[in-house]
């Protein structure tokens, strides 16, 4: 069992669809993020959810809507993608809290071509 | 603002020789610091951590870290390569600027080891 589980693991849409990325985490932890990584690009840090708030939206476009409805589970919501937003998406949970030393957890990402 | 830097874009080691890959950071306060490897279409594993005391860190799968203060690094360490250590390596540092816990990532390094 993977403490942090991603589904689809591939995923190809066409530039009008729309299409969910989900993750589950199975560490009780009560933070969750998403990542971008594309081909030759540092990580990016999209979104953060910290006691299922969000905490960081960082300049993502509006294309992208998370969605965290519990500790457990976290969403991305796709819309009107563009080609250049292939990539692979990680989904990571972590402790947050007063002396927690912030490791993040990570699941096998969802590879996503848009077309 | 929190930052590491991996120098090399890619190592290239022989089995059974040693091999090390390089990090530097720049933060504000105590570093926390971490290594990642990333397996072709995986998600990230964690390897280890340096939080405070001990400059050497010892992690998964025989992997080391040396924690330098002086020379703000983090280096990846291993006394014998295998072949299956052949992956993209990523440092990061913790960042909790705005109240709440994230990595900052470098760019990687890919690892290759020859037979």
């Amino acid at each position: 069992e993977t403490g942090v589980t991603q589904t689809p693991r591939h995923l190809v849409m066409g530039m009008t669809n729309k299409k969910s990325l989900k993750c589950e985490q199975h560490l009780g932890h009560n933070a969750m993020y998403w990542y971008k990584q594309s081909a030759k690009k540092p990580l990016e840090l999209m979104f953060v959810y910290s006691l299922e708030e969000r905490v960081e939206n960082n300049s993502v476009p509006s294309r992208f809507s998370p969605e965290c409805p519990n500790s457990s589970h976290l969403f991305l919501h796709l819309h009107t993608l563009q080609p250049e937003d292939s990539a692979l998406y990680l989904c990571a949970s972590s402790q947050a809290g007063q002396g927690r030393t912030g490791e993040l957890f990570f699941g096998e990402g969802s590879r996503l071509t848009v077309l | 603002a929190q930052s590491v830097a991996q120098p090399e874009d890619q190592v290239n080691v022989a089995e059974g020789n040693p091999l090390t890959v390089k990090c530097t950071y720049s933060v504000s306060g105590n570093p926390y610091l971490f290594w990642y490897v990333q397996y072709p279409n995986r998600g990230l594993q964690f390897l280890l951590k340096y939080i405070t005391g001990d400059n050497l860190v010892k992690g998964s799968y025989g992997f080391e870290a040396e924690f330098n203060k002086s020379q703000t690094s983090f280096h990846l360490k291993k006394p014998s390569a295998l072949v299956s250590d052949s992956a993209l390596y990523f440092c990061a540092v913790r960042d909790v600027t705005g109240g709440y816990n994230k990595l900052i990532f470098g760019a990687g390094t890919r690892l290759a080891v020859h037979p």
